[in-house]
């Protein structure tokens, strides 16, 4: 059972580089979150989803992108990267119960430059 | 509207000392409540989860928290630190809509 799966683990970026973060789960989670972490701000909602088709914005959405063709999946797109996003990268998920426990992938580290 | 305040950024035990770990939370609903753990580099583990049962939740590594609705509250505590648990620690509170709200963390030094 691999969980919350984040690819790339580390990636560093040039100024207006795009690229995108994979997030994949295997437990047929309806809901699916991005979050970025920086020092002291603990982690911060980018976008979510709640289902295949459904995405919306969170707290910090700005210059970031995401779409949800399938269960599994929830890629975050960065559409021209600024050293502001160099941050820590979390994908999580989780049934759509109250208290349903929510998974956590690895983490991914981006650096721009 | 939900938030949480994690009330120390950082705390300091000596090993076999207790560990307390101050949450407080606000929110429009009873909210489902969350510790989650994150050791250097790593991802985030969940320690335990309160969602409506009882208010003493029991978690991994011999943690538990208490949920107390008249102080909106949920302090983290394990009656004797381990050099292991030397971490991060997030407070997480879930709403109805399923977003969570994370508080900044509490950054655990146990001292040998």
């Amino acid at each position: 059972n691999a969980g919350v799966t984040q690819t790339p683990k580390f990636q560093v970026l040039k100024t207006g580089q795009s690229m995108t973060l994979q997030c994949a789960q295997d437990m047929n989670h309806e809901y699916m979150s991005w979050y970025r972490q920086d020092p002291g701000m603990g982690l911060r909602l980018i976008h979510y989803s709640v289902g295949a088709g459904i995405t919306d914005q969170g707290e910090v959405p700005n210059g970031y992108n995401v779409s949800r063709s399938t269960t599994e999946d929830f890629p975050l797109r960065l559409l021209s990267a600024a050293p502001s996003q160099t941050s820590v990268y979390f994908c999580a998920s989780s049934g759509t119960g109250a208290g349903n426990t929510i998974y956590f992938g690895e983490g991914s580290w981006l650096t721009v430059v | 509207a939900q938030s949480v305040t994690q009330l120390d950024s950082h705390v300091s035990v000596s090993e076999g000392t207790p560990v307390l770990l101050r949450c407080n939370y606000s929110s429009s609903y009873s909210p489902s409540l969350f510790w989650y753990v994150q050791h250097p580099n790593k991802g985030l583990q969940l320690l335990l989860k309160y969602t409506s049962a009882a208010t003493l939740v029991k978690g991994i590594n011999g943690f538990e928290a208490e949920f107390k609705k008249s102080e909106t509250s949920f302090h983290l505590t394990k009656p004797s630190a381990h050099m292991s648990d030397a971490a991060e620690y997030f407070c997480v509170v879930s709403d109805l809509d399923y977003k969570l709200s994370f508080g900044a963390g509490t950054t655990v030094t146990v001292r040998a």
